[in-house]
């Protein structure tokens, strides 16, 4: 079974640029979830989608948001890059809510967003 | 409330030791509590979860161990091998949904 999948590896844009990125889930996964991994701040939600839906977001500024699609793949868009959103961007994946306690998350091996 | 604090932030062990990561929190609504295992240049590997419904759970040599009147949980390693040897996060969420991440454990395991 293939795991989540991350493209691009690795990007790298300038300041004030926009980004894109993509995630595919597990099959049979119906919830993406976006991490923000930067050096010294951890891992940090983003955002949830869930049926094509946004079901939440994290502390970040409007520039950062995105889409789930039909097939229940995502992007990521960032827009007005600033040198601070330099980071590993992770995707994860899981199965659709419904039971009480939620469902495991399954990471890809993420974007590296570079802003130079 | 929603953070959850993980120590220490970096253990060494010897090969054969048992390593021991601790984690609390404060949001006594938190269900579900992963650790997850991260090698450089790859994302997070679920480990091991427990519920509060339970207070141990083991998986081979990996063994949470959690005290809900605490409002604590913890990571086991037994027999620890340098291949272990990574980056730890202990996670917390309510219902699914987000996941409030540790600050993070990198553990050395020496041979």
């Amino acid at each position: 079974e293939a795991g989540v999948t991350q493209s691009p590896t690795h990007l790298i844009k300038t300041r004030g640029q926009q980004a894109t990125l993509r995630c595919s889930p597990i099959s049979g996964h119906t919830s993406v979830y976006w991490y923000q991994q930067a050096l010294g701040l951890g891992l940090q939600f983003l955002l949830w989608y869930d049926e094509g839906e946004e079901r939440n977001r994290g502390n970040f500024p409007p520039r950062f948001s995105g889409r789930q699609f039909p097939n229940y793949s995502s992007e990521l868009n960032v827009n007005a890059l600033e040198l601070e959103d330099s980071a590993l961007y992770l995707c994860a994946s899981s199965l659709a809510l419904g039971q009480a306690g939620g469902q495991p998350q399954h990471f890809g091996d993420g974007t590296r967003l570079s802003i130079l | 409330q929603q953070q959850v604090k993980q120590s220490p932030q970096s253990l060494i062990v010897q090969k054969g030791g048992i390593s021991i990561i601790n984690c609390a929190y404060e949001n006594t609504a938190f269900d579900y509590f992963p650790w997850y295992q991260q090698f450089p240049g790859k994302g997070p590997a679920l480990l091991i979860a427990i519920r509060p419904d339970v207070s141990e759970k083991k998986e081979g040599r990996f063994t949470i161990s959690f005290n809900k009147s605490a409002k604590q949980f913890s990571l086991h390693i037994m027999d620890s091998q340098p291949g272990d040897s990574a980056t730890y996060f202990c996670a917390a969420s309510k219902q699914g949904g987000k996941l409030i991440f540790g600050q993070g454990t990198e553990l050395s395991v020496k041979p």
